[in-house]
């Protein structure tokens, strides 16, 4: 089982509607979690951070913590063309000090 | 700018040359990562660094790459005798380390070996 796990997509949606982006993990001692945007060509860029079950919201973007369940996901609310990205899912454990990555979700939001 | 800053941002290496990448990390952070990431392929971690100390390089090869963050100047990460599977986008990253694990990409460096 690999130790963060999104699916690859690639997410459809229509603009104005909502994105949901999940994530799995597998070490129960996390502690962290990160989401990042990636634009082709680019580099990741943070969204949000959360660190604690339950919501946390920041302008359109939504993160969700269930530390029980293992998963962590991205809610992006009003999708734009413009949030066409790949989303990437770190986690951080602790005891290796550094973060854990999945491979990200492609998200394409159709005008 | 006090963001992560990379250089070259593209560099092109002829087979068995070297190649050097640089990351200032951004202001008050001390601690340095570098990441690797094929085309339509997910970010590899290669190596974790503080100043004068290298925390963490499992991810690194184990021949012909190095990394450094020397107590003044940049952290650099280095490929020696390039090949082509060296080519790739080198992602540098910083935190402040103490406290948070919250990490920021500088804009990476693109290497083409022909």
């Amino acid at each position: 089982q690999k130790e963060v796990e999104q699916n690859s997509g690639p997410l459809s949606v229509p603009e104005g509607a909502i994105a949901s982006l999940n994530c799995t993990y597998s070490d129960r001692v996390s502690q962290s979690f990160f989401w990042y945007r990636q634009y082709s060509g680019k580099s990741p860029e943070l969204i949000m951070s959360i660190y604690s079950n339950g919501d946390k919201e920041d302008g359109r973007f939504t993160a969700q913590l269930n530390k029980a369940s293992q998963y962590v996901s991205l809610l992006i609310r009003d999708s734009q063309p413009s949030d066409s990205a790949t989303y990437l899912c770190a986690v951080y454990a602790g005891n290796n000090r550094k973060l854990i990555w999945g491979l990200g979700t492609s998200l394409a939001v159709n005008p | 700018n006090a963001g992560v800053m990379q250089n070259p941002r593209h560099l092109v290496r002829r087979r068995g040359q070297e190649a050097r990448l640089r990351c200032s990390p951004m202001k008050g952070h001390s601690h340095v990562y570098w990441y690797r990431q094929l085309p339509e392929e997910g970010l590899k971690f290669m190596v974790y660094l503080q100043k004068e100390n290298i925390i963490d390089e499992s991810g690194m090869p184990k021949e012909r790459f190095s990394a450094e963050f020397p107590k003044e100047g940049p952290s650099i990460l280095r490929i020696q005798q390039v090949v082509r599977g060296d080519s790739a986008a080198y992602f540098c990253a910083s935190s402040p380390g103490q406290g948070t694990n919250t990490i920021y990409f500088g804009e990476g460096s693109w290497l083409t070996v022909v």
